[in-house]
């Protein structure tokens, strides 16, 4: 069974302090990798796909990075509209097609001015 | 804004009652996925829908049903409402190799 775990499970940083989250997994074979970004009474907002261990991307001020057994969502200088809850998902290969993602319960992040 | 729409925002109704959930997916994407989001269980999976048919299940309990229309909108049907069924209820929609993009939920209280 696919399982992702996220931590920490709340962080509060004051603003430019730089931190990381991590996402770890377990999956029998890795189509993908997801991070979203959920705001409260929103629904998930994707911000990255990660697909092979090494791989980067960047958006703003964050970087997600991608190993064979987790990712970090590295966040640069953040700032106070940076809190939210970020949400990593894997999304396993599977015969049949019906690729369904599997999500880690988020780090909440706080971002004090 | 990510495209996929969803109706209504909020809910509230009575334990043992019915009530049905609509989505609109993205313009082109086939599929359609439900999740359940609460806050001892994170978001989890319900049932997927391809270009009409049901293409994968979850934990989805048997009081629950879904389909996916000719023009690709989903209805999530939830029956015999307990109080354990208060939750974020998110569709999101995709197409072939693409994320999934989320909708903004309906909030369901069941009272």
């Amino acid at each position: 069974e696919d399982q992702v775990t996220q931590s920490p499970e709340a962080l509060r940083l004051q603003e430019g302090e730089s931190s990381s989250l991590n996402c770890s997994y377990t999956v029998s074979g890795l189509r993908g990798l997801f991070w979203y970004r959920q705001d409260p009474g929103k629904g998930p907002e994707f911000l990255f796909t990660l697909y092979s261990a090494g791989e980067e991307k960047e958006k703003e001020r964050l970087k997600a990075t991608l190993t064979k057994k987790e990712s970090f969502l590295h966040i640069t200088a953040p700032k106070p509209e940076d809190s939210a809850t970020y949400l990593c998902a894997v999304q396993p290969f599977v015969s049949g097609g019906s690729y369904i993602p599997t999500f880690g319960r988020g780090t909440s992040l706080i971002v004090h001015p | 804004d990510s495209g996929v729409t969803q109706t209504p925002k909020h809910l509230i109704t009575a334990t043992g009652q019915r009530v049905t959930l609509r989505c609109s997916p993205r313009s082109g994407d086939l599929s359609v996925y439900w999740y359940q989001q609460s806050l001892d269980q994170g978001l989890q999976f319900l049932i997927q829908y391809y270009n009409g048919e049901e293409r994968a299940k979850g934990n989805i309990l048997e009081r629950f049903s879904a389909q996916q229309f000719p023009d690709l909108h989903s209805e999530l049907n939830l029956s015999s409402l307990e109080l354990g069924d208060s939750a974020l209820y998110f569709c999101a929609s995709s197409s072939t190799n693409s994320p999934l993009h989320f909708g903004n939920g309906t909030r369901l209280t069941v009272t």
